[in-house]
């Protein structure tokens, strides 16, 4: 079974500063990687995701994560946080499957509020 | 395209009773799933359709059916809701092959309280 931890149900910067969103995870075969955004009453939106190949994915709003698979980790970061970007982050990962089985189900970590301070 | 679209946006409902959530999406997309959201505990699975006509239990399945009866229209029914079933539903459709690389993308939501 594949599982996914996110470190911080709550992180707080001041405007400008690095945002790290810490996430770590548990699968039995490689998997995809992703990171959902959700900002307040609405749904989820994709900021980036891990597939295969260059383990640094660049995404939407100037985030990107780093997969390392020796410390199953993938943690988002964005080097400067703007006041948009107060919203729920998700981190989830989907069992790759060669027969075609996985159906893109995902298992979704616990979420990290990001508070943008001014 | 209007993408993943879901209703009721909210509603009210009362132990024992029983309604239907409803998803479409027009981007023929293979695969639909449903979602709920709990406070810290992210979203997990409650059903998916790989395709019209064939659907299979998710994580949570447990007061929730489905049915898929055409490629764009995706219904979660609760038969006899319970205060458990509080709580914000999602719904999202991504395209095949299947493998899990796949983007999903989710509808708006619907708040659901039960009391």
């Amino acid at each position: 079974a594949q599982s996914v931890t996110q470190l911080g149900s709550h992180v707080s910067v001041s405007e400008g500063a690095l945002v790290l969103l810490r996430c770590n995870y548990s699968s039995s075969v490689p998997p995809y990687l992703f990171w959902y955004v959700q900002y307040p009453n609405q749904g989820l939106q994709l900021l980036l995701k891990y597939t295969t190949g260059a383990t640094l994915v660049k995404g939407i709003n100037g985030f990107e994560a780093e997969f390392k698979k020796s410390e199953t980790s993938f943690h988002l970061t964005k080097p400067s946080a703007h006041m948009s970007d107060a919203a729920e982050y998700f981190c989830a990962v989907s069992k790759q499957s060669a027969g075609g089985t996985s159906y893109g189900k995902l298992t979704f970590g616990q979420g990290t509020i990001l508070t943008v301070h001014p | 395209n209007a993408g993943v679209t879901q209703t009721p946006k909210f509603q009210v409902l009362k132990t024992g009773q029983s309604m239907t959530l409803q998803c479409a999406q027009d981007m023929n997309h293979e695969y639909m799933s449903w979602y709920r959201q709990d406070p810290g505990m992210g979203l997990r699975l409650i059903h998916y359709s790989v395709g019209a006509g064939i659907t299979d239990q998710g994580e949570v399945p447990n007061g929730y059916n489905v049915s898929r009866s055409t490629t764009e229209d995706f219904p979660l029914r609760l038969l006899s809701a319970a205060p458990s079933q509080t709580s914000v539903y999602f719904c999202a459709s991504s395209t095949g092959p299947g493998r899990g690389q796949e983007t999903q993308y989710f509808g708006p939501g619907t708040r659901l309280l039960v009391l």
